[in-house]
C-alpha cells in the first residue's frame, strides 16, 4: 500500500523557518516524481512545487519562487521542503504527492500543519 | 498563466440523482500530443484530496464508474451519474498545461440535500 507521511509542520514565528519532510513507503520512491501542494485554513488547493525522481529538475510556483526549496534523498526514500522567511500568509497544511507519467497527483499525504504566528 | 474556472462554487444535490461540474480553462488543455491536461480531484472533509479523473476522461484506479470525465481543449466537465451520501466533498479541477506546473480551479462543493 502506497504512503507518503509528512512531518515537521509546527507553530513558527513570522521570519522564522522550518523544513517539512514526506516519509514514502509502499513503492518504488526513486521511480517516482513528487509535488508539494499547500491549503491554507478554509482555502482551495496550492500547487507549491515539483521534483523529478531523481531530483534533477525542480520546479517551483512563480508567486512562491525564493523562499521554498524542495529536495530529495531516495536512499530514506523521504522528500523535503525547506521554507525560509515564514509570513502569516504561509499557515497551512502542506501535502506531499506523487506524480505519475500524467502529472497528476495520484496519491497524498495527511498533511502537515504549519501556523505562523506571534 | 492558465487559470482554470469551476462553476458552480456550490452544489446541493439529492442522493439518487445526477450531478455535474464545470471547467473552463483561460488556455486550451489539449496538447499536441492529443492529451487534455485536465484533472479532477475530491477532496472529502478532513481528508486529504483523492484523485478522480486524468487526462480529461479517464478514471484513476478504484474509482466507481458512476463518476465521469469530458471536455477537450478549453470546457470540461466532471459528471456524477447518481450521487452517493460518501460523494459530499470538494470537487476542484487542476491544469497542467506547461507540466509540471500546475494550478487548481477553486473547488465545487458538493452537499446531499
Amino acid at each position: 500500500e502506497v504512503q507518503l507521511v509528512e512531518s515537521g509542520g509546527m507553530l513558527v514565528q513570522p521570519g522564522g523557518s522550518l523544513r517539512l519532510s514526506c516519509a514514502a513507503s509502499g513503492f518504488t520512491f526513486s521511480s517516482y516524481s513528487m509535488n508539494w501542494v499547500r491549503q491554507a485554513p478554509g482555502k482551495g488547493l496550492q500547487w507549491i512545487s515539483y521534483i523529478s525522481s531523481a531530483g534533477a529538475a525542480i520546479q517551483y510556483a512563480d508567486s512562491l519562487k525564493g523562499r521554498f526549496t524542495i529536495s530529495r534523498d531516495n536512499a530514506k526514500n523521504s522528500l523535503y521542503l525547506q521554507i525560509n522567511s515564514l509570513t502569516v500568509e504561509d499557515t497551512a497544511v502542506y501535502f506531499c504527492a506523487r506524480g505519475t507519467w500524467s502529472y497528476a497527483f495520484d496519491s497524498w499525504g495527511r498533511g502537515t500543519l504549519v501556523t505562523v504566528s506571534s | 498563466d492558465t487559470v482554470v474556472t469551476q462553476s458552480p462554487l456550490s452544489l446541493p444535490v439529492t442522493p439518487g440523482e445526477p450531478a455535474s461540474i464545470s471547467c473552463r480553462s483561460s488556455q486550451s488543455l489539449l496538447h499536441s500530443n492529443g492529451h487534455n491536461y485536465l484533472d479532477w480531484y475530491l477532496q472529502k472533509p478532513g481528508q486529504s484530496p483523492q484523485l478522480l479523473i486524468y487526462l480529461g476522461s479517464n478514471r484513476a484506479s478504484g474509482v466507481p464508474d458512476r463518476f465521469s470525465g469530458s471536455g477537450s481543449g478549453t470546457d470540461f466537465t466532471l459528471n456524477i451519474s447518481r450521487v452517493a451520501a460518501e460523494d459530499v466533498g470538494t470537487y476542484y479541477c487542476r491544469q497542467a498545461l506547461q507540466p509540471p506546473r500546475v494550478t487548481f480551479g477553486q473547488g465545487t462543493r458538493l452537499e446531499i440535500k
